[in-house]
């Protein structure tokens, strides 16, 4: 099974919308984190956004926020008022107990002015 | 601050090959990673260390070796390259299990 699941390949988003990248997860363990990472088309890998599994309250970074349905195992990323500098690659990562990584796929979002 | 320094930036290796990658952090951090990118996927896990003298497999360790003899240095050993090595590296590092920062990654093709 795959361990990080993003079943958007591509978002399209209209400047100063919000938008939900989707990302769910599977692990058995009882304590890991989840990270949110952009990469723009330059390749460079930007961190956006962190929860932990223990963590009550959903973590928020400026426009970002994770909304973290534990139950769901559901890690879903929303980015509130798009710019177009929000075009980018989008990844969802796992780090499992014992310090192993595992990142999704990706959706490519497009913001369109 | 230079953060997360790698080289080189591209390569070119033949069948057979071999070549060290290099990866630099000047933050201190314990925890370092290298990963591999193929074209439209995400980053798969290579190996990681918690430490110096401390190294782990990750997801997809065959065909690599590493080595941690210091804290800022964590070079990847590629050992008779293949076809199947060519990809995007990247090197991280974290002071703890949360956010990583990643190096600019180094574009190896294998022909």
């Amino acid at each position: 099974a795959q361990k990080i699941t993003q079943t958007q390949p591509g978002m399209f988003v209209q400047e100063k919308e919000a938008v939900t990248l989707d990302c769910t997860y599977d692990t058995s363990d009882p304590s890991y984190g989840l990270f949110w990472y952009k990469q723009p088309s330059s390749g460079e890998m930007i961190f956006l956004i962190y929860q932990g599994s223990y963590d009550q309250q959903n973590a928020t970074e400026g426009r970002y926020s994770l909304n973290f349905q534990k139950a769901r195992k559901s890690a879903n990323l929303v980015i509130s008022a798009s710019q177009l500098g929000d075009s980018a690659m989008y990844f969802c990562a796992m780090r499992e107990a014992g310090n192993q990584f595992y990142f999704g796929t990706g959706t490519s979002l497009t913001v369109i002015p | 601050n230079a953060g997360v320094t790698q080289t080189p930036k591209f390569r070119i290796l033949k069948i057979g090959q071999s070549m060290t990658l290099q990866c630099t952090q000047d933050m201190n951090h314990n925890y370092m990673y290298w990963y591999r990118q193929d074209p439209g996927m995400g980053l798969k896990l290579i190996y990681y260390s918690v430490g110096a003298g401390i190294t782990d497999k990750g997801e997809v360790p065959n065909g690599y070796n590493v080595s941690r003899s210091t804290t800022e240095d964590f070079p990847l050993r590629l050992e008779l390259a293949a076809p199947s090595q060519t990809s995007v590296y990247f090197c991280a590092s974290s002071y703890s299990r949360a956010e990583q920062f990643f190096g600019p990654g180094t574009r190896l093709t294998v022909l």
